[in-house]
């Protein structure tokens, strides 16, 4: 079974703080995605990277940055940490093509103070 | 990037119960994925819906996507309180990018 995992389930960081949230995929997926959780918000597509170095803004891009510099691993950096940027953070992979589904990590519970 | 509406946001029934859980749109999907989310953890898919006019039942689930393409529903006859969760639709954009709808919360009383 895929397994797209996270390094941390809950972080607590300083406002300014520059942070560092990394998934990595097993399945050789093409695909990978990071979004952000809010109450009464959904999932909001951060960034998207359809193959290793490319990235396409997702709708909330403002204050964060990627980096794909290998297939298995996508990372999500928040330059400098704000207090609007505390949420819950998903991360997830799908193979490229049509119709394919996503597969999940289990979520980083970031907290800006 | 397309936007999905999904009502209602949440919903109390009690056990036994049909309920139907709405996704909306303005624009054409290649395809509507439906998920389902426990605290603490990530999404993980119940269904995906390519063709429109498409049905596909899983158990007490039913998920029908729209003739054109930019609707979809999910409904559960006879609720449990194991159906309990946050359901999500996403819709699959030109070139695989998912934009998820803002979910419906879902609690079945027994």
């Amino acid at each position: 079974d895929v397994k797209v995992t996270q390094s941390s389930r809950y972080l607590v960081k300083r406002t300014g703080e520059k942070v560092f949230l990394e998934c990595v995929q097993d399945m050789d997926h093409e695909n990978m995605f990071w979004y952000r959780q809010d109450p009464g918000l959904g999932l909001r597509l951060i960034y998207f990277s359809y193959d290793v170095k490319m990235k396409e803004k997702g709708d909330i891009p403002e204050g964060y940055s990627v980096s794909r510099e290998k297939k298995e691993r996508f990372s999500l950096i928040l330059e400098s940490a704000s207090t609007n940027q505390t949420s819950m953070y998903l991360c997830a992979s799908s193979l490229g093509g049509p119709g394919q589904r996503a597969f999940f990590g289990q979520g980083t519970r970031l907290t800006v103070v | 990037t397309q936007l999905l509406e999904q009502s209602p946001q949440f919903l109390s029934i009690q056990e036994g119960e049909n309920l139907t859980v709405y996704c909306n749109s303005s624009s054409v999907f290649s395809s509507l994925q439906w998920y389902r989310q426990e605290p603490g953890e990530g999404p993980v898919l119940l269904v995906t819906v390519v063709t429109g006019g498409e049905v596909k039942k899983l158990k007490r689930l039913t998920f029908q996507f729209g003739d054109a393409r930019k609707d979809s529903s999910l409904h559960i006859t006879a609720a449990q309180p194991g159906d309990t969760g946050l359901y999500l639709c996403a819709g699959e954009e030109y070139g695989n990018k998912l934009v998820f709808g803002a979910g419906t919360i879902l609690r079945v009383k027994s």
